[in-house]
């Protein structure tokens, strides 16, 4: 049972466009949650965090938004660079006790020159 | 000066064979954890300690033993290694075990059984 899903496994957009990618989580309880970048052979970095209280965080070329009522939060890179091309990871847990993150499956961007 | 650091990167080994994974966090976090991400890419959590006592065991093989000398390394070692077991093994620390903090991840060790 996927409790945080990331129904797209691929995307690729040209260089200079925005990149969006989705995510979307079953359970309530989440109210912490970040996106991870991850090269090959490399462990997940970590990008970008936003807490249920608020709808929107930003950091530089990244936003996050969080979408309450629909359970969904989306990722937005612009403008994308070749650089991002990476895995995205979004993960999620409970502000509460020893809860472990529980990581989506990953989105692979391209970002083509 | 890296953060998070595995040893060995790469583990090839026979199927019935003992092996260990180290992992050392230089960032003076209290916490640490071993993540499992399999064939079908799903990075789960195994194990986490805070501060040398183990607080997460998510219903791994007890073949798995996590083990925490100080709270700067978490080690695992696997007895009786089967193919299932290969996968990548991420090693990670965050400062505090619950509330809102990231974690901060190492490059992985990429388990290889035959």
């Amino acid at each position: 049972d996927q409790q945080v899903k990331q129904n797209s496994p691929s995307l690729s957009v040209q260089e200079g466009r925005i990149s969006i990618l989705n995510c979307d989580y079953t359970n309530s309880m989440f109210d912490y949650f970040l996106w991870y970048k991850k090269y090959p052979a490399e462990g997940p970095t970590f990008l970008i965090s936003i807490s249920s209280i608020k709808d929107k965080n930003e950091d530089g070329r990244f936003t996050v938004f969080l979408n309450k009522s629909a359970k969904h939060l989306s990722l937005h890179i612009v403008p994308s660079q070749p650089g991002d091309s990476a895995v995205y990871f979004c993960a999620a847990n409970p502000n509460s006790g020893n809860t472990p993150l529980v990581f989506g499956k990953g989105t692979r961007l391209s970002v083509i020159a | 000066d890296t953060a998070v650091s595995q040893t060995p990167k790469y583990l090839v080994t026979q199927m019935g064979n003992d092996k260990s994974i180290k992992c050392e966090q230089n960032l003076g976090h209290d916490t640490m954890y071993w993540y499992k991400q399999d064939s079908k890419k799903f990075l789960k959590i195994m194990f986490s300690y805070n501060n040398k006592e183990l607080i997460i065991n998510e219903t791994v093989p007890n073949r798995f033993s996590p083990k925490s000398p100080d709270k700067a390394h978490l080690n695992l070692h696997i007895n009786s290694l089967e193919l299932g077991d290969s996968a990548v093994y991420f090693c990670a620390s965050s400062p505090r075990a619950s509330g809102y903090n990231e974690q901060f991840f190492g490059p992985g060790t990429r388990l290889t059984v035959l």
